[in-house]
């Protein structure tokens, strides 16, 4: 079974600062792995997604993660929070090819002026 | 544009009653989801299915149902709402073999 461990459920940064939000997964087979971002009263859309290519993954709103196999860790990180940034981020994982997914707890990031 | 789009937005019911809760995406995705989101839990699957006439159990099943009688369409049906149903519903589509989700803006329910 797959699972994903989001560490710190409130995270709160000031603007210009680094954004680091941690996730952990467990997969007995090479996994798919994404961040979604959700903001208040709406859906979930995709930040950015690791299929097994390059293991340093750039997504939307300057926003990275990189794929770590040791640390079995998909970390999200921005340079510069901005205040827009703040919503709840969400880290899944997914067998490759396979359709479910599996989402994390939530983060939810606060940015303080 | 494609889209995905969930009715009602916001329900309030007794508990026992039954009531169900649409999903209609245009996206033409053979993959299709239901998820609660509760506090301190994140998302948590519940239905989901593959295709038409294809349905699955996903990990909090109990106390719900679901048909697929098309591509567009997988509505989620609660047979006798109970409070511990009280949640944020999202339905999600995806493509196959990619694993992204698009999703709906979900449907707050209230069970009473």
């Amino acid at each position: 079974a797959q699972s994903v461990t989001q560490l710190g459920s409130h995270v709160s940064v000031s603007e210009g600062a680094l954004v680091l939000l941690r996730c952990n997964y467990s997969s007995s087979v090479p996994p798919y792995l994404f961040w979604y971002v959700q903001y208040p009263n709406q859906g979930l859309q995709l930040l950015l997604k690791y299929t097994s290519a390059a293991t340093l993954v750039k997504g939307i709103n300057g926003f990275e993660a990189e794929f770590k196999k040791s640390e079995t860790s998909f970390h999200l990180t921005k340079p510069s929070a901005h205040m827009s940034d703040a919503a709840e981020y969400f880290c899944a994982v997914s067998n490759q090819g396979a359709q479910k997914l599996v989402f994390g707890q939530g983060t939810r990031l606060t940015i303080n002026p | 544009d494609a889209e995905i789009t969930q009715s009602p937005r916001h329900k309030i019911i007794e508990t026992g009653r039954q009531v169900t809760l649409a999903c209609h995406q245009t996206w033409n995705h053979n993959n299709m989801f239901w998820y609660r989101q509760d506090l301190g839990h994140g998302l948590r699957l519940i239905h989901y299915s593959y295709g038409v006439h294809d349905t699955n159990k996903g990990e909090v099943s109990d106390g719900y149902s679901v048909s697929r009688s098309n591509t567009e369409d997988l509505p989620l049906t609660l047979e006798s709402a109970a409070s511990s149903q009280t949640s944020v519903y999202f339905c999600a589509s995806s493509e196959e073999h990619t694993g992204e989700l698009f999703f709906g803006e979900g449907s707050r329910l209230t069970v009473l």
